[in-house]
């Protein structure tokens, strides 16, 4: 059963700095990895999708970087920004298109 | 375009009663699934379809029944709602196998009282 990890599950920075939120799966045999964004009482909105065959995908001062063989992806945030602060989540898809998620990672941005 | 569209937004029910959630999906998406959201659980899967009259379970589907009869619709059936079904129940759609991202409706928050 495929399970994924996020660390840490809560971190809370200053305003401006660069930051790093990892994401580990036990099953390397995965079809894509994707990582969200959650705001309070909020649905999910998708940041990035990686493709198993990819190494990284970036959006903005998003960057996503996935290595398959280690079970692992990071997701680096350059630049917080207060508006940053949200619960990021980490899922790997494997199968007919369903999604195994992390529990996620809260981040606060502070001013 | 709508995207994915959830009704109701939020729901109270009473022991026993049963309801059906409602997901339509306006981009011809193939694959189609049911989650729920719970503290300290993370989001598990409920129930999926990968595509018209066909349907599967997911993780978590007891107490759950889900149907598929067009492609733009997928509704999520609680049979007799119990307390352990409060939750924040989230519908996602998406193209194909792992190819195109998921998109995720704004949720349903159902309390079972």
């Amino acid at each position: 059963k495929q399970e994924v990890t996020q660390i840490p599950a809560a971190l809370s920075v200053p305003e401006g700095e660069n930051l790093v939120l990892n994401c580990s799966f036990t099953d390397s045999a995965i079809y894509n990895l994707q990582w969200f964004r959650q705001d309070p009482g909020k649905g999910l909105t998708s940041l990035l999708l990686i493709q198993s065959s990819q190494r990284e995908q970036t959006s903005g001062r998003l960057n996503a970087s996935l290595d398959k063989s280690s079970g692992r992806s990071t997701l680096y945030i350059a630049a917080s920004q207060p508006g940053d602060s949200a619960t990021y989540l980490c899922a790997v898809i494997s199968g007919y298109s369903t999604l195994t998620f992390g529990k996620g990672t809260m981040l606060l941005v502070s001013p | 375009n709508a995207g994915v569209t959830q009704t109701p937004k939020f729901q109270v029910l009473k022991t026993g009663q049963s309801m059906t959630l409602q997901c339509a999906q306006d981009m011809n998406h193939e694959y189609m699934s049911w989650y729920r959201q719970d503290p300290g659980m993370g989001l598990r899967l409920i129930h999926y379809s990968v595509g018209a009259g066909i349907t599967d379970q997911g993780e978590v589907p007891n107490g759950y029944n889900v149907s598929r009869s067009t492609t733009e619709d997928f509704p999520l059936r609680l049979l007799s709602a119990a307390p352990s079904q409060t939750s924040v129940y989230f519908c996602a759609s998406s193209y194909s196998r792992g190819v195109k991202p998921q998109h995720f409706g704004d949720g349903t928050r159902l309390s079972i009282l």
